[in-house]
């Protein structure tokens, strides 16, 4: 079954350094997404993308953040400048979306980032 | 903005029984139900979906059910199997192309 991939599973940064994840989506689904998850609470929606550009974000991905589709597979998240507050498991997830209709995600198994 | 009520927050049953979760939503906008079951280190993975033209689901021992009019919907598992231990979330798709979650329910089946 096609899979959604994400590395690197866990990272640990300094405060105030740059981090990129990264992930895979499956190949030939057309949106992607950045979720968080703060441990104990609930999933937050932080952005997606389409047709190469961001089409919706949330109030969470302020100007430290930033998505790229470098190449034809790759889908990064950088935050330029980590504060404590961004230690949280970061999913990526895509869908088809065919028509008008959003099929459920499928997800990828997280980046747990801790910044220290 | 869409908001998501999700309860109970943790549900014991003894293997064999049934186990509901419910969620509320705040949005009549909202047309895509999704329930995503997550273990221990992976992600959410979905188990089952619905659309708001719809009022009930199911796919052998997990259905869902919606109301639309009053704005809730819920995950029904029967004959639960420890393997069903995890973490279940619910999702409502709000008027963009964004999923807004419940805070979670964490699923314990007793051998």
């Amino acid at each position: 079954e096609p899979e959604v991939t994400q590395t690197p599973s866990h990272q640990v940064t300094q405060m105030g350094q740059e981090v990129i994840l990264r992930c895979v989506p499956i190949s030939n689904h057309l949106y992607f997404y950045w979720y968080r998850q703060i441990l104990g609470q609930k999933v937050e929606f932080l952005v997606s993308f389409y047709n190469n550009e961001i089409s919706e974000k949330s109030e969470i991905f302020d100007d430290q953040f930033s998505v790229e589709r470098p190449d034809g597979s790759n889908f990064t998240l950088k935050i330029r400048s980590t504060k404590l507050e961004d230690s949280a498991m970061y999913f990526c997830a895509s869908t088809s979306g065919l028509g008008l209709i959003n099929y459920g995600y499928t997800f990828g198994s997280g980046t747990r980032l801790t910044v220290v | 903005g869409e908001n998501v009520e999700q309860h109970p927050s943790t549900l014991s049953v003894q293997e064999g029984d049934s186990a509901v979760i419910k969620c509320t939503y705040s949005d009549s906008a909202s047309n895509y139900f999704p329930w995503y079951k997550q273990e221990l280190g992976k992600g959410p993975q979905l188990i089952i979906d619905i659309r708001s033209n719809v009022g009930e689901k199911k796919d052998q021992r997990i259905a869902v059910t919606l109301n639309k009019t009053a704005k809730h919907f819920s995950l029904h598992i029967t004959e639960t199997q420890p393997e069903d231990s995890a973490v279940y979330f619910c999702a409502a798709r709000g008027p963009g192309n964004q999923f807004y979650f419940g805070t979670g329910t964490s699923l314990t089946v007793i051998p």
